[in-house]
């Protein structure tokens, strides 16, 4: 059964900083990994998808890593800006579209 | 881009009532759908797959009697949570993939804005 795991739970961080969140899964053998960030009482936002045969996605200031034969992706936020504060999900997708999720990190971009 | 809503996008209700949560993709169409349910400081479980025409698949622990989900349409699929209990209070999310001309369009899910429930 494939887990996910995401460390730190919870990170607040001032305005400016670069930062790095970290998502592990114990199965390898995925389709892709997507980041989502989530705001409160909300749903989903897809940030970036990295297929399994990729290393890495960008996009703007956002930048995701995958590492499949170690079971490790991370996040990379340059320039935090308050509002990149929200809840960040890490998703591996197994077989039939079936995605399982990390329990997030809370990040805090104070102004 | 690929927009899916949720409909009602809050509820309360009492203990023993039935509750149906709509989700519907409302630019693109989609074979499949995904209901998802969030308890506070957790994660999102995958409950099902909500398959277009056939019956949906659940997963390991999900009761299928009490969680029965409709997949009617292309663009819709529905979830009842039937005689709801306070432990059924919860954050459910449905999410779609993108279906043109008998191919799946991307491997982007599209998730919905959430229904949250409270059972009293």
């Amino acid at each position: 059964k494939q887990e996910v795991t995401q460390i730190p739970a919870a990170l607040s961080v001032p305005e400016g900083e670069n930062l790095v969140l970290n998502c592990s899964f114990t199965d390898s053998a995925i389709y892709n990994l997507q980041w989502f960030r989530q705001d409160p009482g909300k749903g989903l936002t897809s940030l970036l998808l990295i297929q399994s045969s990729q290393r890495e996605q960008t996009s703007g200031r956002l930048n995701a890593s995958l590492d499949k034969s170690s079971g490790r992706s991370t996040l990379y936020i340059a320039a935090s800006q308050p509002g990149d504060s929200a809840t960040y999900l890490c998703a591996v997708a197994g077989g039939g579209s079936r995605l399982t999720f990390g329990e997030g990190t809370q990040l805090t971009v104070n102004p | 881009g690929a927009v899916v809503s949720q409909h009602p996008s809050w509820v309360i209700c009492k203990s023993g009532t039935s509750v149906k949560i709509e989700c519907r993709s409302l630019d693109f169409q989609a074979t499949t759908m995904f209901w998802y349910r969030q308890f506070p400081k957790q994660s999102l479980m995958l409950m099902a797959t909500s398959n277009e025409g056939s019956k949906a698949t659940y997963e390991q622990g999900v009761e299928k009697d009490k969680f029965l989900i409709n997949h009617a349409s292309l663009t819709l699929s529905t979830l009842t949570v039937t005689s709801a209990h306070p432990e059924d209070s919860s954050f459910y999310i449905c999410s779609a993939r993108d279906w043109l001309a008998g191919e799946i369009v991307g491997e982007t899910q599209y998730f919905g804005p959430g229904t949250r429930l409270l059972v009293l």
